[in-house]
């Protein structure tokens, strides 16, 4: 299947400080990225959806400018946390499509785990 | 609201018996349906996927069985393996499609499959 990587896997940051997450497409063209938290023994929780060259639509309740969400390229979007907050804490996952019309080519990147100190 | 609702966190079972993981949704315009497995710190991976115009569909050893009168999905694994062992994710879409395919997912059930 697609590959679809995260980069950091990682990232350990200081309350108040911006952190940026890498989602890429590796041998795809992404037409729809989708970006994801979850807290632990919880659900993915969907927090965006960004086509390529057009603004993110987010989910109620997450603050659009807290987490900044880029899709500058059909194989590269990401997610800044911006002003990062120990509540922020979480392991975030991207997903990229390359149909608009299929439901089971999403795939995952491998996530991010995110803890702000 | 949880909308996608998997009430069994856990369960476990022998090697060479049947898994089966059960979903619940309320969301009457979900029609699309999908199973995915996750490992720990990595990303879904897709198992199997089901449309509200079918009640089951088969792939190997998975099967995902649709009763829409009830909103109730499951997710039939036989025989279970070791490898198995799991977080399996029940997921739905409304959008079937469409442009906009949201997926909504559940907690997750941990499967383990004892040797």
């Amino acid at each position: 299947g697609a590959v679809v990587s995260q980069h950091p896997s990682r990232v350990i940051c200081k309350s108040g400080t911006s952190v940026k997450i890498e989602c890429r497409s590796l041998d795809f063209q992404a037409t729809t990225m989708f970006w994801y938290r979850q807290f632990p023994k919880q659900s993915l929780m969907l927090m965006a959806t960004s086509n390529e060259g057009s603004k993110a639509t987010y989910e109620q309740g997450v603050e659009k400018d807290k987490f900044l969400i880029n899709h500058a390229s059909l194989t590269l979007s990401t997610l800044t946390v911006t002003s990062a907050h120990p509540e922020d804490s979480s392991f975030y996952i991207c997903s990229a499509s390359e149909r608009r019309n299929s439901n089971d080519e999403q795939y995952f990147g491998p996530g991010t785990r995110l803890t702000v100190t | 609201d949880q909308q996608v609702k998997q009430n069994s966190p856990s369960l476990s079972v022998q090697e060479g018996r049947i898994s089966i993981l059960n979903c619940d949704y309320t969301n009457s315009m979900f029609d699309y349906f999908l199973w995915y497995k996750k490992y720990p710190a990595e990303g879904p991976t897709f198992l199997i996927s089901i449309s509200s115009i079918k009640d089951k569909n088969e792939d190997g050893r998975f099967t995902v069985f649709l009763n829409k009168s009830a909103k109730h999905l499951s997710l039939h694994i036989v025989p279970s393996q070791p490898g198995d062992s799991a977080v399996y994710f029940c997921a739905a879409s409304a959008d079937s499609g469409g442009s906009n395919y949201k997926l909504t997912f559940g907690k997750g059930t941990l499967l383990t499959v004892n040797p």
